[in-house]
């Protein structure tokens, strides 16, 4: 079945540090990939998203790029703020009309310090 | 336009009893998916309601079972409540079946306890 492998947390930097939380899939059809972030306390937002093989995502100045031939869609972020720390998922979903619901991995905590 | 809302916030139940979750979806949103996330875990998909039916499912046992209303409001329904249920369980809504790009909109979670 469809798999989802994210890098584990905690991952602790410094504000303005270089971000990259590793993703890496397994599905059997060709999956729409996501990352989504989940707020101390709140429910899960969508980050971004990529539908198909080397389109990236981008948003608030995070990026990923959908690899397919090293089944991968890592998180970057050039400049981290205090204010992006949060548990992230990676997730995939790899059906028509999401009938399967998405698949995601155990999530990354991310924690910027000043 | 209002976003996914969830009730109650959290609740405590006790094995073998059963409990019933209640989601809003987002203004206009036909479709929605419950999910259960167990502490330090992703989420997991357990099923999915579209115009009222149910379009798929995880791999949940028969005891979770949803609804879905006209005004696409959503219940999960659990019976016989085991400790291993003891999760946050989301709801998410979309606009409509479309292709696996669509975009699953969140609200903040149902904590669930079972002791």
């Amino acid at each position: 079945g469809d798999s989802v492998t994210q890098m584990e947390g905690p991952v602790t930097l410094s504000e303005e540090a270089f971000l990259t939380i590793n993703c890496t899939y397994t599905a059997t059809g060709y999956p729409s990939l996501f990352w989504y972030v989940q707020y101390p306390g709140e429910g899960l937002q969508l980050l971004l998203k990529a539908t198909k093989a080397d389109d990236k995502g981008s948003n608030k100045g995070f990026e990923a790029t959908y690899r397919k031939e090293t089944t991968s869609f890592h998180l970057e972020k050039g400049s981290v703020q205090v204010s992006d720390s949060a548990v992230y998922f990676c997730a995939l979903s790899d059906s028509g009309g999401g009938a399967d619901g998405l698949t995601f991995g155990k999530g990354t905590h991310l924690i910027i310090q000043p | 336009e209002t976003g996914v809302t969830q009730s109650p916030t959290h609740l405590i139940k006790t094995r073998g009893q059963q409990v019933t979750l209640r989601c809003s979806s987002q203004s206009g949103h036909n479709t929605v998916s419950w999910y259960q996330q167990a502490l330090g875990q992703g989420p997991q998909f357990i099923f999915q309601y579209y115009r009222e039916e149910e379009n798929g499912r995880g791999n949940f046992p028969p005891r979770f079972s949803g609804l879905q209303f006209p005004n696409y409001s959503s219940e999960l329904n659990v019976n016989a409540l085991e400790l291993d249920d003891s999760a946050l369980y989301l709801c998410a809504s979309s606009l409509e079946l479309a292709s696996s790009s669509y975009e699953q909109y969140f609200g903040p979670g149902t904590r669930l306890t079972v002791t």
